[in-house]
């Protein structure tokens, strides 16, 4: 069965400091590995996006890596600000039914000032 | 329009009522889909359209749920004699065919609680 599973649960951390988010999938083959962030009460809004053959890809203050030969992938958050309390969710498109893209749970995060 | 719009953007029901939400894609937008998203869940696909195809269906909990999309655009997803674990975030998203893979646009969901 196609999952994915994402580490920690949840994480505070201080505002300033950076923090890593952990994505394992088993989804294979796949077309493509995204990271969405959803704020409290709004719809996810999509960060990055990463193909089978990228290892990494940055937007602004986020940088997501790919490993595929481990399926795993991780999103890095520099600097900290307020505003990057979220949830941030990760989200594998199979190669087959490409439509069905399949979400991680996601990691809550907090900033604290 | 300029996003995907939802509403009611909150909804209270009595358990065994009728609910209705409506979704309206982002203009030109030939995919639709519902996803249902629990308390500290991840999305659970419910339902996906494309174009005049026949939608596919398969993520629908139970026969209590239906959806259409009129004239390809507007859709609205019926909830039939609601129970309480029917409470959720219903999010609708839509993608322009030819779109990047998996790119979805979505709306700001309808919290839907059934007491």
């Amino acid at each position: 069965k196609n999952q994915v599973e994402q580490s920690p649960q949840s994480l505070i951390i201080l505002e300033g400091k950076n923090c890593t988010l952990q994505c394992n999938y088993t989804v294979s083959p796949f077309s493509n590995l995204r990271w969405y962030k959803q704020d409290t009460g709004r719809g996810p809004v999509s960060l990055t996006i990463m193909t089978f053959s990228e290892n990494t890809k940055s937007n602004g203050r986020y940088t997501a890596t790919l490993d595929a030969d481990t399926k795993q992938s991780s999103l890095h958050i520099t600097a900290s600000q307020l505003s990057d309390s979220a949830s941030y969710i990760c989200v594998v498109t199979p190669s087959t039914g490409g439509f069905k893209t399949i979400f991680g749970a996601g990691t809550r995060l907090f900033v604290k000032a | 329009g300029a996003g995907v719009s939802q509403s009611p953007s909150n909804k209270v029901t009595e358990k065994g009522k009728d609910v209705e939400l409506r979704c309206d894609p982002i203009s030109g937008h030939t995919a639709l889909y519902w996803y249902r998203q629990s308390l500290g869940q991840g999305l659970e696909f419910l339902i996906y359209f494309q174009g005049n195809s026949a939608p596919d269906k398969s993520g629908l909990p139970s026969d209590r749920f239906s959806a259409e999309r009129t004239g390809g655009s507007v859709s609205t997803l019926t909830i039939q004699r609601t129970q309480q674990e029917d409470s959720a975030v219903y999010l609708c998203a839509s993608r322009e065919t030819g779109g990047a893979p998996g790119e979805l646009f979505f709306g700001e969901g309808s919290r839907l609680t059934v007491l």
